[in-house]
């Protein structure tokens, strides 16, 4: 696709259960960013993959977070026994490398009942 | 991760020029200034990023002190359109790369 691509745009989910959250990031691009935005607030970094390096995860807020990018290409970022404060739009993001401009998908809202 | 400085909000007129603004005054010599902008319900995009030299592109202009202390973004003609939260990031061309977003500034275009 000519743009990074997140599924779904929407998930509500109940309390307690687990969520995949898709990134398909641009062709060809090497780094892969997750972040988060509450309603309202600013970006939250999560996660950071470039290339083959090990990942930077300095930004995930516990370990009920994972994420993974399998093949240097598709990231799944996974929440683990979800809590209401796990509501947000969570924004994926890649770039050719790793000084270059990141373009970002369009997010996947994310509800927590 | 370096820190940037911002305004909370600025607000300015369609048509005119806006200047915003970005203290980086703990800036290392191998990091680059980038601009992103977020428009209302969308993901950011973007704009602009130098070093050392001001930058020119489609959408704005980046002005860069010859300290590199502080920074600033100039789009030239403001429309309804450029209303957005303007995001100043320091990212360095070594070690992480990750890009960090701090609060921005919210810029109000009135017509």
């Amino acid at each position: 696709g000519a743009g990074v691509s997140q599924s779904p745009s929407n998930k509500v989910t109940e309390k307690g259960k687990d969520v995949e959250l898709r990134c398909d990031p641009i062709s060809g691009h090497t780094a892969l960013y997750w972040y988060r935005q509450s309603l309202g607030q600013g970006l939250e970094f999560l996660i950071y993959f470039q290339g083959n390096s090990a990942p930077d995860k300095s930004g995930l807020p516990s370990d009920r977070f994972s994420a993974e990018r399998t093949g240097g290409s598709v990231s799944t970022l996974t929440i683990q026994r979800t809590q209401q404060e796990d509501s947000a739009v969570y924004l994926c993001a890649s770039s050719l490398e790793r000084d270059t401009e990141a373009f970002f998908g369009q997010g996947t809202r994310l509800t927590v009942v | 991760d370096a820190k940037t400085t911002q305004p909370n909000s600025m607000e300015s007129n369609e048509e005119e020029p806006v200047h915003l603004p970005c203290n980086h005054s703990t800036i290392s010599g191998t990091d680059y200034i980038h601009w992103y902008r977020q428009l209302p319900s969308q993901g950011p995009e973007y704009v602009i990023h130098g070093l050392t030299s001001n930058v020119n592109n489609r959408m704005a202009s980046l002005a860069i002190a010859e300290d590199r202390k502080s920074s600033t973004l100039i789009l030239h003609r403001a429309t309804l359109r450029d209303a957005a939260v303007y995001y100043c990031i320091l990212r360095g061309y070594q070690g992480a790369q990750k890009l960090v977003f701090g609060q921005g500034t919210r810029l109000t275009i009135n017509p």
